[in-house]
């Protein structure tokens, strides 16, 4: 157990809906990252948040959003949803994620998302 | 820009033997870290081991070091006496060191590895 907890495990919606994907960092932790898992792309970086402020990003669309909440815990919101966003989205926390070539992310269990 | 290659898509290895994970990077940076992760059948990520880019000695976690050659830009992982348990898709990954900014994740795609009984 990485100690990063994300909500749901499983997802199943239709195309064109909205859904929220939630993500509670470790303990102590002030850096969340979302990543995108997908057969055809792999694992690429979305977003990262280091306590509250957007850090930078990564191949994310404009119809997807993230936040971090003043508790640290994420948000990662995908709207207008496609089949091709079916994808397993994983969140991961580290200590500051300021550069240092130490700071190990952690992953959480991620939620499969599925589309249909 | 930083990328990771590993060549193996699958591999198959006898319970018990040592097996070696290539990895290549290619990175124009001075400064960087080497990752590898586990996922099992189940999905999640584990963290396994880390490398930074001036380290002297090779890293070891238990059963698992990193054969990290600098001039080659190998950071290969190796299991010394493999479980079933072992069986898992296997990430590398790498980041660079910034002063500020994001600490993103550029990960490879992945070497499935079967341990046989």
């Amino acid at each position: 157990d990485s100690g990063v907890t994300q909500t749901p495990k499983h997802l199943i919606t239709a195309t064109g809906q909205r859904v929220t994907l939630r993500c509670s960092p470790r303990s102590g932790d002030l850096s969340v990252y979302w990543y995108q898992q997908s057969l055809d792309q792999g694992l690429q970086f979305l977003i990262q948040y280091y306590n509250g402020e957007e850090r930078a990003k990564g191949n994310i669309l404009e119809r997807f959003s993230a936040q971090q909440f003043p508790d640290l815990h994420s948000e990662l919101n995908l709207s207008s949803l496609e089949l091709g966003d079916s994808a397993l989205y994983f969140c991961a926390s580290s200590v500051w994620g300021g550069g240092a070539l130490t700071d190990t992310q952690y992953f959480g269990p991620g939620t499969r998302l599925t589309v249909l | 820009a930083q990328k990771i290659t590993q060549t193996q898509p699958g591999m198959f290895v006898q319970e018990k033997e040592a097996v070696t994970l290539d990895c290549t990077y290619d990175t124009s940076d001075p400064s960087y870290g080497l990752f590898w992760y586990k996922q099992p059948s189940s999905g999640e990520m584990i963290f396994l081991i880390y490398q930074g880019s001036y380290d002297q000695q090779n890293a070891t976690e238990g059963r698992y070091s990193l054969n990290f050659q600098k001039a080659r830009k190998s950071a290969n992982l190796v299991i010394s006496a493999s479980q079933l348990g072992d069986s898992a898709m296997y990430f590398c990954a790498m980041t660079r060191n910034r002063r500020e900014g994001a600490q993103k994740l550029v990960f490879g795609q992945g070497t499935r590895l079967t341990i046989n009984p």
